[in-house]
């Protein structure tokens, strides 16, 4: 069975830091990657995802991911964080050979300070 | 927007009791999930469904039982609830796509449940 690791569990920055969040992933197949993303008392949401194509995927409020396959990584990053990006980051995986299942990894929780 | 609603944000249960969370989704979509999120440990599967009246198990399905009588309907079952199932449920559904599953998951508000 496939697992996704996120190495950093708690991330403390300040307001125009650079933000690199860590993803791997253990399965040698073709997979689908997704970021998701958890603001406080929000639903989980999407925030990027790759299929194929250019491993730099950009998604929305300014994040982008590159898919390195060599490394089996899925690292997420925003070049200037704000504060309004305190949340906690999912990075789940979908190989093709699981169907429908999404597994995700443990989770960052990013604290931004104004 | 694709709406997914559950039908409490939280609830507080004894050990023992049958407890039935339920979900719906408005976007006619064919797949729907039943999540557990822990701190530390992510989201994990429970049980999923392609279909009506169809349910594939999960990562961690001991404990909990589903039903999906309805397209936009599916629900789970602790069927005695214990301490352990304390935790947060996140249900999600998304389209059946035939093309290498590029389907993205659109998650519900979430129920956190406590049992006592």
């Amino acid at each position: 069975a496939q697992s996704v690791s996120q190495h950093n569990h708690h991330v403390i920055l300040s307001e125009a830091a650079s933000l690199e969040l860590g993803c791997n992933y253990s399965y040698g197949g073709t997979v689908n990657l997704f970021w998701y993303v958890q603001y406080p008392g929000q639903h989980l949401q999407l925030l990027l995802k790759y299929f194929s194509g250019d491993p730099l995927v950009k998604g929305i409020k300014g994040f982008e991911a590159e898919f390195i396959k060599s490394k089996f990584s899925f690292n997420l990053r925003k070049p200037s964080v704000q504060w309004s990006d305190t949340a906690e980051y999912f990075c789940a995986v979908n190989a093709d050979n699981a169907g429908n299942m999404l597994t995700f990894g443990g989770g960052t929780r990013l604290m931004v300070k104004p | 927007d694709v709406k997914v609603t559950q039908s409490s944000r939280y609830l507080v249960k004894r050990t023992g009791e049958k407890v039935f969370l339920e979900c719906v989704q408005d976007m006619d979509h064919e797949n729907m999930f039943w999540y557990r999120q822990d701190p530390g440990l992510g989201l994990r599967l429970i049980y999923f469904s392609y279909d009506v009246k169809m349910k594939e198990k999960g990562d961690i399905p001991e404990g909990y039982s589903v039903s999906r009588e309805k397209k936009e309907r599916f629900s789970l079952i602790l069927e005695s609830a214990s301490t352990n199932q304390t935790s947060m449920y996140l249900c999600a559904s998304s389209s059946h796509r035939t093309v290498k599953y590029q389907e993205t998951q659109y998650f519900g508000p979430g129920t956190r449940l406590l049992v006592l």
